[in-house]
């Protein structure tokens, strides 16, 4: 199994700002995965987060928007960039483990952009 | 590109009752498949995963089922109780790592 911590849980951000969500795995995972959830809505896959290298961004999402960062195998960074109210969303980090091929999610950040 | 139904879009039920939630997709090369429970407020919890190589798996009360030929997946709930009403997602798993979600069913289990 794997326990995913993120961080900020929660925060209420000024339009404009951009604002880092932090993504910690308690052990080495393969794949990790940046998903959104608008309000009401299902889940979106943002980007694979790769080691190393730059993400791979889905369809309707950019780098320029959504800077990701995977320094290692068990961190990884969403940043959220020059917010706007359509941006208030909970984002979720998201890995995939080699041992037994679940997916796992962390609690989430819910983010409100005011 | 990989689409995900669930049906229904939301159910309630009295205590006791037996229930069946219901998860189509188009594309039948899958990887695997997973249904979720997200309560309002809080992130996803995994239920169960099947491969794509199995036809069902058990947990509990729960069962679910694959029929990759048809493109269907049921997530059998017995003698549901209140502490069962969420939202429940079914997520499909492609090679690359990725999934794609249904919008879920909100199921409500009244007392």
């Amino acid at each position: 199994s794997a326990v995913i911590s993120q961080k900020p849980s929660r925060d209420i951000c000024q339009r404009g700002t951009s604002l880092t969500i932090q993504c910690q795995v308690d052990s080495q995972v393969t794949m990790m995965f940046w998903y959104r959830q608008q309000p009401g809505q299902s889940l979106t896959l943002i980007a694979t987060a790769n080691q190393g290298s730059e993400a791979t961004y889905e369809s309707g999402f950019v780098i320029d928007k959504f800077p990701i960062s995977r320094p290692n195998l068990t961190f990884s960074t969403l940043t959220v960039s020059n917010m706007s109210p359509e941006d208030s969303s909970i984002y979720l980090c998201s890995v995939r483990t080699a041992a037994d091929l679940t997916i796992y999610f962390g609690e989430g950040s819910w983010l409100t952009v005011v | 590109k990989q689409e995900v139904t669930q049906i229904p879009a939301a159910l309630s039920v009295p205590e006791g009752e037996n229930l069946v939630l219901n998860c189509s997709f188009t594309d039948s090369a899958i990887y695997n498949l997973q249904w979720f429970r997200q309560d309002p407020g809080k992130g996803l919890t995994s239920l169960l995963l099947i491969q794509s190589s199995q036809r069902e798996q058990t947990s509990g009360r729960l069962n679910a089922s694959l029929d990759k030929s048809s493109g269907r997946s049921t997530l059998y709930i017995a003698a549901s109780q209140p502490g069962d009403s969420a939202t429940y997602l079914c997520a499909v798993g492609g090679d690359a790592g990725k999934s794609t979600f249904g919008d879920g069913t909100t199921l409500t289990v009244k007392p």
